[in-house]
This record gives structure tokens, C-alpha cells and sequence, in this order.
């Protein structure tokens, strides 16, 4: 069946230091959704990005969808302690969603 | 405030139990769904329902059941048939066709 790949699995920085997570697909995307969820906690919608090509911007969060739409990313500039957490990434066509197995951001201080 | 709430936030089932864990949504959507979570893996789909009285098996049903009499309600009753419960527990709710998904605190269920 379909599967949505996340790289990398796990991810240290010293804080300041950028940080990206790419989402891959074999197959042809329909909609991507973000969310981050933080230890302990539950995920939580960043974003969506529908069409081919397109990025968006959250503060210091930049969100690209490939031209082709089989893959993703999410780029962070600048971490900070606050970023920490699990970032996912969901493909959404139709009624079903596959969600990636995510990407665990640690941050150092 | 709108959201979702569920209960309990902890709860440990004995061998051969069946345990129900509530989900309530003040959202007013349509959708509602329950996933697993378990370390290192993406969000498994369980059950969901798109409208009240009818509800549709997800990847992971065997050992799971749901019922969805209120469309405010959608409960989750792990079964004893089910052989490893032991994971996180998340109901989320979406508008069928728009946004994302909005998921509750979740349930840490364990089997002792």
C-alpha cells in the first residue's frame, strides 16, 4: 500500500542551528499536512499545501511541496528550545489519511 | 472553549478486560476518529465514523469496537481480543473536505 517515508528519523541541533524534515512518496501526493506534537503531548495541525511547487512561511517554519508532489519538506531556521518535538507529515487524499512515522527534533541549549 | 475531550488520561486494563475509552467533541464536526500511536510509528487509523449510527474500520480494527449514537460521542472499547493494547490513544475530528485535524490529549493505555 501506500506509505509516506520520513528523513531523517531523529535530528540533534545545538540551538540556532537550522533544521529540515523531508517527507517522501512513491507515488503522487494530494495534500500534505504538517503537525508538530511535543513530548508527551498530541500532534497538532501546522498546515496544509495543495498545489505542485508550492511553499508556505510560519514565522521560522518554511513549508515546500515539490513539483512533482511526491515529496515534502519543513525547514526551521534558527531553532530554539521551544521546537522540540515530533514533526509529522500526513498525506491526506481522499477520506484516508497516512501519516509518516515522523521526525523527532531534539534541541540543545 | 471548543475542543475534544478524553478520558481517562491514564488507565490500565487487566488481562481479559474490556475498557472504554470516551471522546467528546464540542466542534461541532462531522468526522471522528481514533488512532494509535505507538513509539517510533505514524498515527495508525483504528476506526471513524463521517456521520452518526455508522462507522467504518480503519487499518488496525481487529480487537477494537465503536459506537457513534451522538455526534458529539465517539467511544472506543478495546476488547480482549485485541493482544497488544499497550500504546497512546488519540480521537481527532477534522470537517470532512477542509483543514486539518484536531486531536484530543490522548489515552495511555496499559496492559498489567
Amino acid at each position: 500500500g501506500q506509505q509516506v517515508m520520513q528523513i531523517p528519523q531523529y535530528q540533534h541541533v545545538q540551538e540556532g542551528e537550522d533544521f529540515t524534515t523531508y517527507c517522501n512518496s512513491s507515488t503522487t501526493l494530494s495534500n500534505i499536512q504538517w503537525y508538530k506534537q511535543r513530548p508527551g503531548g498530541h500532534p497538532v495541525f501546522l498546515i496544509q499545501l495543495v498545489k505542485s511547487g508550492e511553499v508556505k512561511k510560519q514565522k521560522r517554519l518554511t513549508f515546500q511541496f515539490g513539483e512533482a508532489k511526491k515529496n515534502s519538506s519543513l525547514h526551521i531556521t534558527a531553532t530554539q528550545t521551544t521546537d522540540v518535538g515530533t514533526y509529522f507529515c500526513a498525506d491526506t487524499g481522499g477520506f484516508k489519511t497516512i501519516f509518516g512515522a515522523g521526525t523527532r527534533l531534539f534541541v540543545k541549549a | 472553549d471548543g475542543g475534544i475531550t478524553q478520558s481517562p488520561k491514564y488507565l490500565f486494563r487487566k488481562e481479559g478486560q474490556n475498557v472504554t475509552l470516551s471522546c467528546e467533541q464540542n466542534l461541532n464536526h462531522d468526522a471522528m476518529y481514533w488512532y494509535r500511536q505507538d513509539p517510533g510509528q505514524g498515527l495508525r487509523l483504528i476506526y471513524y465514523s463521517q456521520i452518526v449510527n455508522d462507522f467504518q474500520k480503519g487499518d488496525i480494527a481487529e480487537g477494537y469496537s465503536v459506537s457513534r449514537e451522538k455526534k458529539e460521542s465517539f467511544p472506543l472499547t478495546v476488547t480482549s481480543a485485541q493482544k497488544n493494547p499497550t500504546a497512546f490513544y488519540l480521537c481527532a475530528t477534522k470537517t470532512v473536505g477542509k483543514g486539518g485535524y484536531t486531536f484530543g490529549s490522548g489515552t495511555r493505555l496499559t496492559v498489567v
